[in-house]
């Protein structure tokens, strides 16, 4: 049972367009949704979080969107870059529990 | 400052072999986790630790066991590999403080491939 759901699987943008990336959670005690960047034959790294009590927070050019009552969040790369490509998480916890991941979202950036 | 250190980075085993990967963290926290990761599943919990002598069963625990004797290290056995098994594994590790930075830090990875 896959508690986070995340689309698309891959992703082509060209250089200075929107990335989009979405998630679809189940349980409503989450409190806490993530956002990992891995680059190749790396660990993920925490790239921008964000909690239930706001609906946006942006850093630098990645936003996260989230939508409470629909039970969804967004990542969004503005000016997309070719350093940006990579692969994307979301990910959703609650209080001291592990984090539940997503499927992962591969991300080229084309020059 | 090496953050998340894992050994090894690479290993080929047989089937129903034995080995154990480990994870050392020099942040002083307190928990850590195993996942592993495979094409298109994104990263699933194996089993983590919320302190020193404790550990508990994550997404997917069949197949390994774990020990944390010591706060920094956190081991991960497979006692019999099979070809399953096969997979990228992270090890991770997150202060027990919830504050605004709170995230996991991660290692490197250890690719496994059983033949």
């Amino acid at each position: 049972q896959q508690q986070v759901k995340q689309s698309p699987q891959s992703l082509i943008v060209q250089k200075g367009g929107i990335s989009i990336i979405n998630c679809a959670y189940e349980n409503t005690a989450f409190d806490y949704f993530p956002w990992y960047q891995q680059f190749p034959g790396k660990g993920p790294a925490l790239l921008i979080a964000i909690r239930p009590d706001v609906s946006e927070k942006k850093e630098g050019r990645f936003t996260i969107s989230f939508n409470k009552s629909a039970k969804q969040f967004s990542l969004h790369i503005m000016d997309s870059q070719p350093g940006d490509s990579a692969t994307y998480f979301c990910a959703a916890n609650t209080g001291r529990r592990a984090l539940t991941f997503g499927s992962g979202t591969r991300l080229q950036v084309q020059p | 400052n090496a953050g998340v250190t894992q050994t090894p980075k690479f290993r080929v085993l047989k089937t129903g072999q034995s080995m154990t990967l480990l994870c050392a963290q020099d942040m002083n926290h307190e928990y850590m986790y195993w996942y592993r990761q495979d094409p298109g599943m994104g990263l699933r919990l194996i089993h983590y630790s919320v302190g020193e002598g404790t550990t508990a069963k994550g997404e997917v625990p069949d197949g390994y066991n774990v020990s944390r004797l010591k706060k920094q290290n956190f081991l991960l056995g497979l006692e019999s590999a099979a070809p399953s098994q096969t997979s990228v594994y992270f090890c991770a590790s997150s202060s027990r403080d919830r504050g605004p930075a709170f995230g996991y830090t991660f290692g490197s990875g250890t690719r496994l491939t059983v033949v």
